[in-house]
């Protein structure tokens, strides 16, 4: 049960593009087209933004989009805010009952 | 507006034990799988332990595997977590999550509380 493999760090300026990527394995990631992304900003509680690879919930900016390859997911932020600045957590069946998170990618906004 | 609140944390020993409990407002958990995540102080998410709509179907991280149970009383809209021989390691910010479906493989957590804070210490 290893903990999915994130950046530590990603930055970019307003108004860019920047992708995070989560990497897992055959047994997680890869097989199983359950891949969410949380958004947590400091001392706050985590946010959805993505589940089921690609979707999103209501009330969440279509700024956000997920994608998979293999046994890869990323969470792309187009139009890059202020606001978006925070710490960003991948998630993932892992077969078994199991959840995985991965260790987290701190976005700063330049 | 649906919320879920948090509570039976505090400072405890090693080896003791301590049962947290989770209450939603706004809503019924009666539908939905749930889930205890944690955070210790500076680090980031951990999954601890979902549970299906209907009980049926449970999961631990191997980290609590044997020590925490993971239950809940639709009856009484309440989800619980009760830990046993817990270790310093245990220490972290206690989230309960509400999953989108009734089903703990979804992992898509919608709802969350603001957390309980469990501190093990001699």
């Amino acid at each position: 049960q290893s903990a999915l493999t994130q950046p530590a760090s990603v930055s970019g300026s307003p108004g860019q593009s920047i992708t995070i990527s989560c990497t897992g394995a055959s047994g997680d990631v890869g097989t199983y087209n359950f891949v969410s992304w949380y958004q947590q900003h400091p001392d706050k509680a985590p946010k959805l933004l993505i589940y089921d690879v690609t979707k999103r919930p209501s009330g969440i900016s279509s700024r956000f989009s997920g994608s998979k390859s293999g046994n890869t997911a990323s969470l792309t932020i187009s139009g890059l805010q202020a606001e978006d600045e925070a710490d960003y957590f991948c998630c993932s069946y892992g077969g078994y009952a199991i959840g995985v998170f991965g260790g987290g990618t701190k976005l700063t906004v330049l | 507006e649906m919320q879920l609140v948090e509570s039976g944390g505090g400072l405890v020993q090693p080896g003791r034990s301590l049962r947290l409990s989770c209450a939603p407002s706004g809503f019924t958990i009666e539908y939905f799988a749930m889930h205890w995540v944690r955070q210790a102080p500076g680090k980031g998410l951990e999954w601890v332990s979902g549970i299906n709509y209907n009980s049926n179907f449970i999961g631990y991280a191997d980290s609590v595997k044997g020590r925490f149970t993971i239950s809940r009383d639709n009856a009484k809209n309440s989800l619980y977590l009760e830990m046993e021989s817990l270790r310093v390691e245990d220490t972290a910010l206690y989230y309960c999550a509400k999953d989108r479906s009734g089903y703990i493989e979804d992992y898509a957590m919608d709802v969350w509380g603001q957390g309980t804070t469990v501190t093990v210490s001699s």
